[in-house]
């Protein structure tokens, strides 16, 4: 099936771990995106990448690094995990088209801090 | 002043009516603006996108834009209990390369 996947769906971990979230789009994207949902279901863009190169970096603590080995792949690596961190994190795909930029989301990932 | 406002509801219609959820946003550089459904614990959904001024229809769905008064609306037809959600405004800014989403609104269809 074209989509975009992401794993793991639920991720629970102690405080001050080291994860990461992978996504995956097969839909022959060129820009990736990570999203954040808190609990009060905000949603809020935190990086996108475009044909490998970040294009967006909004200000998101340096503790979270996204690496794009490819433009099908976005991961999403966090260290030192904090209670605070505890959300949805979404990945999203969009083929850049001018302002036609319908993007596309993973069914996210539920990121639970202890 | 929020940069997309919706009202969060719960918006409450029943089953066959019209749902009208409404969206004004900040950043008159918007080009293009989105709606999606997110069904709880799931994912954003894209239901409706719109480019220019006026009315576009697609099924039960009806998106309205105004550039001028920065505003945006989604009329939901013949509303049914699936259509139970929140929906989400997003315009797009191409100079930011981003999306910017409202908290949505929850609209709730009654049998």
């Amino acid at each position: 099936d074209t989509a975009v996947s992401q794993t793991p769906k639920y991720l629970v971990t102690q405080m001050g771990n080291d994860k990461s979230i992978k996504c995956e789009q097969n839909l022959g994207h060129d820009t990736m995106y990570w999203y954040k949902q808190d609990s009060k279901k905000f949603l809020k863009i935190m990086f996108s990448y475009n044909n490998k190169e970040l294009i967006i970096n909004e200000t998101v603590p340096n503790r979270f690094s996204p690496k794009s080995p490819d433009k099908a792949h976005l991961n999403l690596h966090i260290n030192s995990l904090e209670l605070g961190d505890s959300a949805v994190y979404f990945c999203a795909s969009s083929a850049t088209r001018d302002f036609y930029n319908e993007q596309f989301f993973g069914p996210g990932t539920r990121l639970t801090v202890l | 002043q929020k940069e997309v406002e919706q009202n969060s509801g719960p918006l409450s219609v029943p089953e066959g009516a019209i749902a009208s959820l409404n969206c004004t946003y900040s950043d008159r550089g918007s080009q293009s603006f989105f709606w999606y459904r997110q069904y709880s614990g799931k994912s954003p959904e894209l239901i409706m996108s719109i480019y220019s001024n006026g009315d576009k229809e697609d099924g039960r769905f009806t998106a309205q834009l105004n550039k001028a008064s920065q505003y945006v609306s989604l009329l939901i037809r013949d509303s049914q209990p699936s259509d139970s959600a929140t929906y989400l405004c997003a315009p797009y800014t191409g100079t930011a390369s981003k999306l910017t989403f409202g908290t949505g609104t929850r609209l709730q269809v009654t049998l």
